[in-house]
């Protein structure tokens, strides 16, 4: 059972470049997120999805694209990257209907530098 | 809007000592679900304990244990029997009941096991 699989690890990219970030979950969970990690303020909440085909904004949106085509997949774009964009990005998936078991399952985390 | 507050960027202890990372929170909410995270050096994410806001017993996983004081909006956790393993970053995590899974996390608490 892999859990929650982010592609890739490490990233380097242009200012101005646009990538997509990879995260796959083989647990069947409804929900996924995506979360940035920068020193001193935590992880923040940048996308997230409740299905298939429905996405909602976090606490930071701005510069990111996502779409849920498939249960198992919530990639992550980059449009237009930005030396602010530099951070380490974390895909998480939960199950949770009723709010009963809330466990979120994280990936390994994509270190993304942006020059 | 729901924030969390770990007090103290950095804490050590000493190999078998016990030690106590804060965080409070702030909500208006009544139905809610509070958590640890570790996360070493690795970056993986790993869940450490989890409470909920209804149940008055404080959660416990083996050396791992709260104090939820739910009237001052408070979480600890408390590591007993240190070990060098538990060296770490540590987030203390909140999400309301019901909300699709929004995680918001604290800045962190980095500890430090001293052999």
């Amino acid at each position: 059972n892999a859990g929650v699989t982010q592609t890739p690890k490490f990233q380097v990219l242009k200012t101005g470049q646009s990538m997509t970030l990879q995260c796959a979950q083989d647990m069947n969970h409804e929900y996924m997120s995506w979360y940035r990690q920068d020193p001193g303020m935590g992880l923040r909440l940048i996308h997230y999805s409740v299905g298939a085909g429905i996405t909602d904004q976090g606490e930071v949106p701005n510069g990111y694209n996502v779409s849920r085509s498939t249960t198992e997949d919530f990639p992550l774009r980059l449009l237009s990257a930005a030396p602010s964009q530099t951070s380490v990005y974390f895909c998480a998936s939960s199950h949770d209907r009723s709010g009963v078991n809330t466990e979120a399952f994280f990936g390994q985390g994509t270190r993304l530098t942006v020059v | 809007a729901q924030t969390v507050t770990q007090s103290q960027p950095e804490m050590s202890v000493q190999e078998a000592e016990t030690v106590t990372l804060s965080c409070t929170y702030d909500t208006s909410e009544s139905d809610y679900y509070l958590f640890w995270y570790k996360q070493p050096p690795s970056r993986q994410m790993i869940l450490v304990i989890r409470q909920e806001a209804y149940k008055q017993q404080n959660a416990t996983e083996n050396r791992f244990s709260v104090n939820f004081q739910k009237a001052a909006k408070s979480f600890s956790l408390k590591i007993s029997d240190s070990q060098l393993g538990d060296a770490a970053m540590y987030f203390c995590a909140y999400i309301r009941g019901g909300s699709n899974y929004k995680l918001t996390f604290g800045k962190g608490t980095l500890l430090t096991v001293n052999p």
